[in-house]
């Protein structure tokens, strides 16, 4: 079945640092991927998405690019705030998009100033 | 952006009884919303996929004759979970498809914690 295996926090960085979360991912035929953000206390809410291989989805200095041939989703960002702070998913869906999506376990960030 | 409106936040119930929990798309319709649960460190885990006037789909090793999803309406999901026992403690969290508008895409709810004494 489809998985997906995302770096385990937490990952705690200085303010203005470059980072990094590793995503990759099983999955049948062509999935879409996505990277969705948790703040505390509040719902999953969709952060960048990708649908086909070379796309890359960018929002809020965030950017990743679909990879089918190392099938990874790695999301980037030049420079982190500390409102950046929050747990992030990375997650695929499989199915035309009529699916539910497949999660990684979720990457707790901490930015300090 | 698209708001997703999950009740209650935190139920604390006792072995034996039943808890619902409401999922609610407060402004735009949604012809199919997903259940999912947490359990700690660990992914989300789809449960099931709620459609409007039709049955529930299960994934798989999830009861259904426990967890009860209701799709009653475009804006409403309901997930009952029977008998509820001490296992059954989890984050339990929905998500709508917003139908006709930006495809592909869900909305969260933020989430209903469950603890069974």
């Amino acid at each position: 079945g489809d998985s997906v295996t995302q770096m385990e926090g937490p990952v705690t960085l200085s303010e203005e640092a470059f980072l990094t979360i590793n995503c990759t991912y099983t999955a049948t035929g062509y999935p879409s991927l996505f990277w969705y953000v948790q703040y505390p206390g509040e719902g999953l809410q969709l952060l960048l998405k990708a649908t086909k291989a070379d796309d890359k989805g960018s929002n809020k200095g965030f950017e990743a690019t679909y990879r089918k041939e190392t099938t990874s989703f790695h999301l980037e960002k030049g420079s982190v705030q500390v409102s950046d702070s929050a747990v992030y998913f990375c997650a695929l869906r499989s199915g035309g998009g009529a699916d539910g999506l497949t999660f990684g376990k979720g990457t707790h960030l901490i930015i300090q100033p | 952006g698209a708001v997703v409106s999950q009740h209650p936040s935190w139920v604390i119930c006792k072995s034996g009884t039943s808890v619902k929990i409401e999922c609610r798309s407060l402004d735009f319709q949604a012809t199919t919303m997903f259940w999912y649960r947490q359990f700690p460190k660990q992914s989300l885990m789809l449960m099931a996929t709620s459609n409007e006037g039709s049955k529930a789909t299960y994934e798989q090793g999830v009861e259904k004759d426990k967890f009860l999803i209701n799709h009653a309406s475009l804006t409403l999901s309901t997930l009952t979970v029977t008998s509820a026992h001490p296992e059954d403690s989890s984050f339990y969290i929905c998500s709508a498809d917003a139908s006709g508008q930006a495809k592909n895409i869900q909305y969260f709810g933020a989430g209903t914690r469950l603890s069974v004494l």
